[in-house]
């Protein structure tokens, strides 16, 4: 079964406007965190946020939030102010439990386009 | 920051022969690394989870005489890819979780190798 989705292949953001990166997962472990990597042309992946499940607020890492709905199952990435160099592709991803193994997985991955 | 390295970046070899991929964290220890394979514009899957010391854990689907993993010490795991064919070329992606570090801590991602089966 699938564990973490992200229904958007594609997404288009005019350069300087906020955009909104959709993720939902999905697990019976009350112990997760949940990641969001951006990944360029060049292969490497860049971490950019984690939300721990027990975490009250939403997390913020400068231009980079994540919007937290813990029933609903969602942890939404939004990124303001678009930047041309944030065109790349995003992924969301998901670690069950705070101890054995550390395994993450990942969504399919959302691709963003910034417009000048 | 925690760096991880990769070598080779890519490689090309004949079908039949086998390739070996290291993963070095160059300023932190790591007790866990992972390693994934990633198709043209798909995700990462995960391919196996590298102790040190011990077998490494695969994934269901992976062959582990196939991807043999080695994780010899804290600071390198090596990944070789036997009697490649075509179909193993993809882009290998290890990465390391720093020995020590609390849950909230992020895995930290090599530069990736581009492996191409001829």
């Amino acid at each position: 079964a699938q564990k973490i989705t992200q229904t958007q292949p594609g997404m288009f953001v005019q350069e300087k406007e906020a955009v909104t990166l959709d993720c939902t997962y999905d697990t019976s472990d009350p112990s997760y965190g949940l990641f969001w990597y951006k990944q360029p042309s060049s292969g490497e992946m860049i971490f950019l946020i984690y939300q721990g499940s027990y975490d009250q607020q939403n997390a913020t890492e400068g231009r980079y939030s994540l919007n937290f709905q813990k029933a609903r199952k969602s942890a939404n990435l939004v990124i303001s102010a678009s930047q041309l160099g944030d065109s790349a592709m995003y992924f969301c991803a998901m670690r069950e439990g705070d101890t054995g193994g550390f395994k993450t997985i990942f969504g399919a991955g959302t691709r963003l386009f910034v417009k000048a | 920051g925690a760096v991880v390295s990769q070598h080779p970046s890519w490689v090309i070899c004949k079908s039949g022969t086998s390739v070996k991929i290291e993963c070095r964290s160059l300023d932190f220890q790591a007790t866990t690394m992972f390693w994934y394979r990633q198709f043209p514009k798909q995700s990462l899957m995960l391919m196996a989870t590298s102790n040190e010391g011990s077998k490494a854990t695969y994934e269901q689907g992976v062959e582990k005489d196939k991807f043999l993993i080695n994780h010899a010490s804290l600071t390198l795991s090596t990944l070789t890819v036997t009697s490649a064919h075509p179909e193993d070329s993809s882009f290998y992606i290890c990465s390391a979780r720093p020995l020590g570090g609390p849950s909230t801590d992020t895995q930290y991602f090599g530069p990736g190798t581009r492996l191409t089966v001829l």
